[in-house]
């Protein structure tokens, strides 16, 4: 059981350039998400997904698009790096039952130069 | 939407001393508080939660009061020890069909030895 596991740990982006960042998880959950998280602000959700084949916005989406074909899989996207993207990115997925902690992928760092 | 507040933003204690973080909450309609524990470069992961059916968890050394009236809920850690430096992040969730979650900012705790 190896959780939520993000590829890749580590990426730097030319500005422009796109990348797709990995998220699976073996817990049968519904739920996933993906936030952001800079100095001094905490964790920001870019966008959520409730479901195989359902996405929705977060926070603060702009720039970023994602995927979910399949359950266990939550692609995010970023089409034409800024250098404002860079940032620790972590996936997480949860039951979506009432009352149900996350648990979260180990997270890429990404640096957008 | 919901507003989470946390404080303290750094906290330096020293070993075997109590910690106390402290989280407020705007929306009364929330319904679950987790906490999660981040150690430096690594993903967070839940510590503890309390439901707002309850006054106070405990687990070990640590424990989570809330007070639905005040709407605020604190998380303590007892006699400190240097693994519990990390920073530490509280949550609330709003009910819906989409489990609306608001992090708190983060709480930088140092257990000095």
């Amino acid at each position: 059981n190896a959780g939520v596991t993000q590829t890749p740990k580590f990426r730097v982006l030319k500005t422009g350039q796109s990348m797709t960042l990995l998220c699976a998880q073996d817990m049968n959950h519904e739920y996933m998400y993906w936030y952001r998280q800079d100095p001094g602000m905490g964790l920001r959700l870019i966008h959520y997904s409730v479901g195989e084949g359902t996405t929705a916005k977060g926070e603060v989406p702009d720039g970023y698009n994602v995927s979910r074909l399949k359950k266990q899989n939550f692609l995010l996207g970023l089409e034409s790096a800024a250098p404002s993207q860079t940032s620790v990115y972590f996936c997480a997925s949860s039951l979506g039952t009432e009352a149900a902690g996350y648990t979260f992928g180990s997270g890429t760092r990404l640096t957008v130069v | 939407g919901e507003n989470v507040e946390q404080h303290p933003s750094t906290l330096s204690v020293q070993e075997g001393d109590s910690a106390v973080i402290k989280c407020t909450y705007s929306d009364s309609a929330s319904n679950y508080f987790p906490w999660y524990k981040q150690e430096l470069g690594k993903r967070p992961q839940l510590i503890i939660d309390i439901r707002s059916n309850v006054g106070e968890k405990k687990d070990q050394r640590i424990a989570v009061t809330l007070n639905k009236t005040a709407k605020h809920f604190s998380l303590h850690i007892t006699e400190t020890q240097p693994e519990d430096s990390a920073v530490y992040f509280c949550a609330a969730y709003f009910p819906g069909g989409y489990q609306k979650v608001t992090f708190g900012i983060g709480t930088k705790l140092q257990v000095i030895p």
